[in-house]
């Protein structure tokens, strides 16, 4: 069975970067697409990008383009989410996700626990 | 904001059933297909429909979704105090290539 474990809560003063981890097990990382999804505080699920970790193709939602990066380390099964300058606005829970089907147009059959990213001065 | 609408809220009492809808466009739900996220209070999401109307292992057949032209419909019979929780629509918006969400609903069990 696939699962999905994210690095722990993260408390960064704005303008830091940061790197958060999604580490797959139980399936072949490379075949599954994996999605990262944004969930501010009280607030809905928000799609963020997807990778494809066989070539690293990526699919960004304009609302997010340029503000993260997507990206995997096939040799650890490992994607990751990252930021250059953080803002008070990337407060939030930040959840990755697989599509097993092969497809990126899918539904995501697991997810992660969740990261929390906490901003502030 | 997205494109995807759904009800604030809805609820009933215990046994009784529930629909949620999830209202899109030609340009995602029109052409692609609708899933279904159950999300209980302080956990992670979780996949009840995949394709419009399948389910996963392990989804009670209590859960059951269809989709009519650009519009997703989430069922819930015989309700149940644990169906308490946030429940999203999802798709892909070929308009942007990229996924999208629907505004969320929540399910009170009266």
């Amino acid at each position: 069975e696939v699962q999905l474990v994210q690095s722990g809560a993260e408390v960064k003063n704005p303008g830091q970067s940061l790197k958060i981890s999604c580490k797959c097990s139980g399936h072949s990382f490379t075949t599954y697409w994996i999605g990262w999804m944004r969930q501010m505080p009280g607030k809905g699920l928000e799609w963020m990008g997807i990778i494809y970790p066989a070539d690293s193709d990526t699919k960004y939602s304009p609302s997010f383009q340029g503000q993260v990066t997507i990206s995997a380390d096939k040799s650890i099964s490992t994607a990751y989410l990252q930021w250059s300058s953080l803002k008070a606005s990337d407060t939030a829970m930040y959840y990755c996700a697989v599509i097993s089907s092969g497809y990126f147009y899918d539904a995501y059959d697991m997810w992660g626990q969740g990261t929390m990213v906490t901003v502030s001065s | 904001q997205s494109v995807l609408t759904q009800p604030p809220s809805v609820s009933a009492a215990p046994g009784q059933k529930v629909t949620i809808s999830c209202s899109g466009s030609n340009s995602n739900i029109g052409n692609n297909y609708v899933s279904w996220y159950q999300q209980l209070p302080g956990t992670a999401p979780k996949l009840l429909i995949y394709e419009n109307n399948k389910r996963p292992s392990g989804i009670p057949d209590r859960f059951s979704g269809s989709k009519s032209g650009t519009s997703g419909t989430l069922a819930i019979t015989g309700l149940q105090t644990g169906d308490e929780a946030d429940y999203y629509c999802g798709t892909w918006e070929s308009s942007l290539s990229a996924g999208v969400f629907g505004t969320g609903t929540k399910v009170t069990v009266l």
